[in-house]
């Protein structure tokens, strides 16, 4: 069965770091692209960020550029998001999802919330 | 930028069939695919369409999807209508800048 776990979300004051983890499992990780999609508190879906196969490709969207960088480790079936200097509109749900264009299957999500 | 736009709410009765549409704001919508999501209170989205028109297995033929050049628009529609697709249902697709964009979501009651 294809799953993906993600972790560390919490209460960050603004300014502060976070950093998510998302594990996979069920299938050949290394092998997809992988995305990490957020959903602010009763508010739609946000792309955020998504990272080639072999890392050498990272997009973002706009408003978290040059504050969050994408990761991999393939050899730990592993995804990460590095969030820094966040701010109160980071506050949202983050959920991993395996692709690139079309976000299947997707985590249960983590809660970030950013406030003081 | 490339924005996705879809109706805030729809409502239909059970057994009947309901259209959700999905505006692209420039360019053409038949460009790239275009997928939907459905998403139930408290849990995480699932694919219901794929590629503009393909259902993942285990989605019920009831849910379809289709493009519209005329009108650059993207259409999930439902039919025979049932309690438990009462959910909020999301658009997506991208763009030639590497931007995965959704649209706003169309809250769906089955009433």
């Amino acid at each position: 069965e294809v799953q993906l776990v993600e972790s560390g979300g919490g209460l960050v004051q603004p300014g502060g770091s976070l950093r998510l983890s998302c594990a996979a499992s069920g299938f050949t990780f290394s092998s997809y692209w992988m995305s990490w999609v957020r959903q602010a508190p009763g508010k739609g879906l946000e792309w955020v960020a998504n990272i080639k196969q072999d890392g050498s490709e990272k997009y973002y969207v706009d408003s978290v550029k040059g504050r969050f960088t994408i990761s991999r480790d393939n050899a730990k079936n592993s995804l990460y998001l590095q969030m820094n200097s966040l701010r109160a509109e980071d506050t949202a749900v983050y959920y991993c999802a395996r692709g690139d264009w079309w976000f299947d299957p997707w985590g249960q999500g983590t809660l970030v919330t950013v406030s003081s | 930028n490339f924005m996705l736009t879809q109706p805030h709410s729809v409502s239909e009765s059970p057994g009947k069939t309901v259209t959700i549409s999905c505006t692209g704001s420039s360019g053409s919508i038949a460009s790239n695919y275009v997928q939907w999501y459905q998403q139930r209170p408290g849990s995480a989205p699932t694919t219901v369409i794929y590629e503009d028109n393909q259902r993942p297995s285990g989605v019920p033929d009831r849910f379809s999807g289709s493009i519209d050049s005329s009108s650059n628009s993207a259409s999930l529609t439902i039919s025979g209508l049932k309690t438990e697709d009462e959910a909020d249902y999301y658009c997506q697709s991208y763009d030639s800048s590497n931007q995965r964009v959704f649209g706003g979501g169309t809250k769906l009651t089955v009433l």
